[in-house]
């Protein structure tokens, strides 16, 4: 059973600060997706890892993944207040009868403050 | 393009009661799900379908039926709702592959009184 573990949960950042958040995942998957999500609303796509060594960037956050160890980071770089919300990692299946199915991470909030 | 839409945003009903929830999109996908979102858990899968005329379970299941008459729409019932069904369900939708990328629909918060 693929099992995904994002931590931290809850993450209190100061503006300007760096942090990261760490997603680990059980079983080989052959893709790794980072989602946002605001309060009340819908899950953005915010960067899809497909290889190992994978890195994106998008504005301060910056997304890897190493397919050996089983785990995503998601690291932030001079947060600012519009960076608050919730992320979550996802991971599909990568064969059996839940091939392509995405299982998710619980999800870190995360607030910014000045 | 609209993307995926779900209707209704909102929805009180009473212990026993029955409803549908409707999802639609309009990308010519084939494949679309149905989540629910509890605080603290994620997303789970209920329910998804890998084309017109075929669905299949996924991890929460119980107490859930799903239609997928026409390709763009993936329909998800309620027959007998339950103080446990009170959650906010996400439909999505990917175009060819299961590993395509998911889009998700704005969601539906349900309340079972």
């Amino acid at each position: 059973e693929l099992k995904v573990e994002q931590n931290p949960l809850f993450l209190s950042m100061q503006e300007g600060k760096n942090y990261t958040i760490y997603c680990n995942y059980s079983t080989t998957s052959d893709r790794l997706y980072w989602y946002r999500q605001d309060p009340g609303k819908s899950l953005e796509s915010l960067f899809v890892l497909l290889s190992n060594g994978a890195v994106k960037q998008e504005g301060r956050l910056m997304a890897s993944l190493d397919t050996k160890a089983r785990l995503s980071t998601l690291h932030i770089t001079a947060a600012v207040h519009d960076l608050s919300a919730t992320y979550f990692c996802a991971v599909t299946h990568a064969g059996g009868t839940s091939y392509g199915k995405l299982t998710f991470g619980q999800g870190t909030i995360l607030t910014v403050h000045p | 393009n609209a993307g995926v839409t779900q209707t209704p945003k909102f929805r009180v009903l009473k212990t026993g009661q029955s409803m549908t929830l409707l999802c639609a999109q309009d990308m010519n996908h084939e494949y679309m799900y149905w989540y629910r979102q509890d605080p603290g858990m994620g997303l789970r899968l209920i329910h998804y379908s890998v084309g017109e005329g075929t669905t299949a379970k996924g991890e929460v299941p119980d107490g859930y039926n799903v239609s997928r008459l026409k390709k763009q729409n993936f329909l998800l019932g309620l027959e007998s709702a339950a103080p446990s069904q009170t959650s906010v369900y996400f439909c999505a939708s990917s175009l060819r592959d299961p590993s395509d990328e998911q889009f998700f629909g704005p969601g539906t918060r349900l309340t079972v009184l």
